[in-house]
């Protein structure tokens, strides 16, 4: 199973929801990855989780708070988000940190819309 | 930061042309990456090349990395509508970012039926 999944496939909520992005793998990956995408542009790091403990992150908003309950899932809490924010959402796994080399497998993103 | 750049970021052939996009960085890399996102959809890994010199090839697809590790280049022969997509050359990054990739600005490629 080389799948990584995520839910949902498009989301829109307001400024002052909250909501969160899950992805899930069970190709017993040890990193996981977020990424924003824009369109048009290349996906942009936020969050590296390497062995479930949070590597990096790219100076990114704190009304994004990314959580790693296992390592199989990730999720991606959103709150108080801004406009700008609309973007696809991607979530990877790689077998480990992936500028040592490994691939990374990109779920099919989830495209949130914020209004 | 490291910066993998791409060019050119957009390319429009017509059927059974040729296409390649190159990447080039300032530093060495340790290694380099190739992804393809065809639209609306996600990255998809192609090909890691490591050794310096290195060809591999995917059907019609052969991708190149510099004898000095700063660049590499993606070559499709006679292209074809499933060629469609946005490629991606991604290496690592630089100092404490080493084990993170770096995306490149993309080349775009629309095949012309």
């Amino acid at each position: 199973d080389t799948e990584v999944t995520q839910t949902p496939k498009h989301l829109v909520m307001g400024m002052t929801n909250k909501k969160s992005l899950k992805c899930e793998q069970h190709m017993g990956h040890r990193a996981m990855y977020w990424y924003k995408q824009k369109a048009k542009k290349p996906p942009e790091l936020m969050f590296v989780y390497s062995y479930e403990k949070l590597s990096i992150n790219e100076s990114v908003p704190s009304r994004f708070s990314p959580e790693c309950p296992n390592s199989s899932l990730l999720n991606l809490h959103l709150h108080a988000l801004q406009p700008e924010d609309s973007a696809l959402y991607l979530c990877a796994s790689s077998q480990d940190l992936a500028g040592l080399a490994y691939e990374q497998y990109f779920g099919p993103g989830t495209r949130l819309t914020v209004t | 930061g490291q910066q993998v750049m791409q060019i050119p970021q957009y390319q429009h052939v017509q059927e059974g042309e040729d296409f390649t996009t190159y990447c080039n960085s300032s530093t060495t890399l340790s290694n380099i990456q190739w992804y393809k996102q065809r639209p609306g959809g996600h990255p998809v890994f192609l090909i890691q090349l490591v050794k310096s010199g290195e060809v591999k090839k995917q059907k019609r697809l052969t991708f190149q990395f510099g004898e000095a590790k700063k660049n590499s280049s993606l070559h499709i022969t006679a292209t074809q509508t499933t060629d469609v997509g946005t490629y991606f050359c991604a290496g690592p990054g630089a100092g404490a970012g080493s084990y993170q990739l770096t995306f490149g600005k993309g080349t775009k490629l629309s095949v012309i039926p």
